[in-house]
């Protein structure tokens, strides 16, 4: 099965800054990666799809990147509504999710 | 609007069973592709199985002989047997639609989940 790892598993940073999630594949998957964002008690979030389209509602701050193996999720400008966790996913081969990764308040 | 209401999560004794429920509305159950997905108390996102359009399924490692998704088309409802349930098990359970683009599918809408807690 395929196998994804994502880095860092957690992150402090402060609004407005730049934060970057990376995603990595245990084997090609072309650009069958999606991004999700969960917040406590909560179900995930459809944030991005194919690596770099972003769903419908999404601020514009959000920005997904890579191919192959290896894929970024990037916030542009860390807003208070983005203290979450985020996870990525392919479908490439059945379905699995990375770890996550939580972006916690510096 | 779609809409997906997950029900069925209880207390169960290890080596028991139980039947989740997700009604959905808004949308068309059987054209679709339907996932279970699951999350342990305090950990990450483990997708557990798949249902296809075309009725085929799929299933993780982890549970596969265990755990069972159907669907009955006349009720618009997906649902997963769960059987010969462990406690590693326990979990809040979504099931989730996918949308089927150019390439990849992907989770669009999901369930508030439902709690099965495996103990005795």
């Amino acid at each position: 099965d395929i196998q994804m790892t994502q880095s860092p598993s957690s992150l402090s940073a402060s609004v407005g800054d730049r934060v970057t999630i990376t995603c990595r594949a245990s084997q090609s998957i072309r650009n069958y990666l999606n991004w999700y964002q969960q917040k406590p008690g909560k179900a995930p979030k459809l944030l991005i799809y194919a690596v770099s389209s972003l769903q419908s509602g999404v601020p514009s701050r959000f920005s997904g990147s890579g191919s192959g193996t290896d894929f970024t999720l990037t916030i542009s400008s860390l807003q208070p509504e983005d203290f979450a966790t985020y996870f990525c996913q392919q479908s490439y081969s059945k379905r699995t999710f990375g770890q996550g990764t939580k972006v916690e308040f510096k | 609007e779609v809409q997906l209401v997950e029900s069925g999560g209880d207390l169960v004794q290890p080596g028991g069973s139980l039947r989740l429920s997700c009604a959905a509305s808004g949308f068309i159950v059987s054209s679709n592709y339907m996932s279970w997905v699951r999350q342990a108390p305090g950990k990450g996102l483990e997708w557990v199985s798949i249902i296809y359009s075309g009725g085929s399924t799929h299933y993780a490692d982890s549970v596969r002989g265990r755990l069972t998704i159907s669907r009955d088309n006349s009720k618009n409802t997906l649902y997963l047997q769960m059987s010969s349930l462990r406690a590693e098990d326990t979990a809040v359970y979504y099931c989730a639609r996918s949308i089927v683009g150019d390439t990849t599918d992907y989770f669009d809408h999901w369930g508030q989940g439902t709690l099965v807690t495996v103990s005795s």
